[in-house]
């Protein structure tokens, strides 16, 4: 079965400065990943994803992830923070092979991001 | 494309009541699901169906019901409310099973007192 750590549940970072949120996986195969964005009071819209191809993958508003095998991580990345990034991230994760396997969520990272 | 509705959008309930949340999506998606978030939880899938007349239990499936009549809707029926209930709901959906790219609702808050 897989599963998903995000390490630290509460991020904060200042304006401008480097933004990385961490995602590790445990799956018996290459799996599909994702990460989705929460805005107070809204649902999940999604990010970013990697099925197959390129690791790198970029994603709306700036950010990216790099998709590590050997590490089993799926970070995400900004470069540069802005006051509008302030939300909860979460990553997920799903084994493409199952057909009937839904999505394993992660217990998410609130971001702060001070002015 | 309205993409996927929840209502209603808040709701409290007594302990005992029973109420349907109520999910529709005008993609024509496969796929719908429930999701149930509650603080440092994370999202714990509830039902889940990758179908019209299709439906399976999640991690968290117990004293809750679904049914899949038709593509577009998908109720979350909850039988005897009770307070370990109280949580924010969504429902999610995709074109199917096998693209698990999800587009979730804006989420139904529900307080049983």
């Amino acid at each position: 079965a897989q599963s998903v750590t995000q390490l630290g549940s509460h991020v904060s970072v200042s304006e401008g400065a480097l933004v990385l949120l961490r995602c590790n996986y445990s799956s018996s195969v290459p799996p599909y990943l994702f990460w989705y964005v929460q805005y107070p009071n809204q649902g999940l819209q999604l990010l970013l994803k990697y099925t197959t191809g390129a690791t790198l993958v970029k994603g709306i508003n700036g950010f990216e992830a790099e998709f590590k095998k050997s590490e089993t991580s799926f970070h995400l990345t900004k470069p540069s923070a802005h006051m509008s990034d302030a939300a909860e991230y979460f990553c997920a994760v799903s084994d493409p092979e199952t057909g009937n396997t839904p999505l394993v969520f992660g217990k998410g990272t609130r971001l702060s991001v001070i002015a | 494309n309205a993409g996927v509705t929840q209502t209603p959008k808040f709701q409290v309930l007594k302990t005992g009541q029973s109420m349907t949340l109520q999910c529709a999506q005008d993609m024509n998606h496969e796929y719908m699901s429930w999701y149930r978030q509650d603080p440092g939880m994370g999202l714990r899938l509830i039902h889940y169906s990758v179908g019209a007349g299709i439906t399976d239990q999640g991690e968290v499936p117990n004293g809750y019901n679904v049914s899949r009549s038709t593509t577009e809707d998908f109720p979350l029926r909850l039988l005897s409310a009770a307070p370990s209930q109280t949580s924010v709901y969504f429902c999610a959906s995709s074109y199917s099973y096998t693209s698990k790219e999800q587009y979730f609702g804006p989420g139904t808050r529900l307080t049983v007192t």
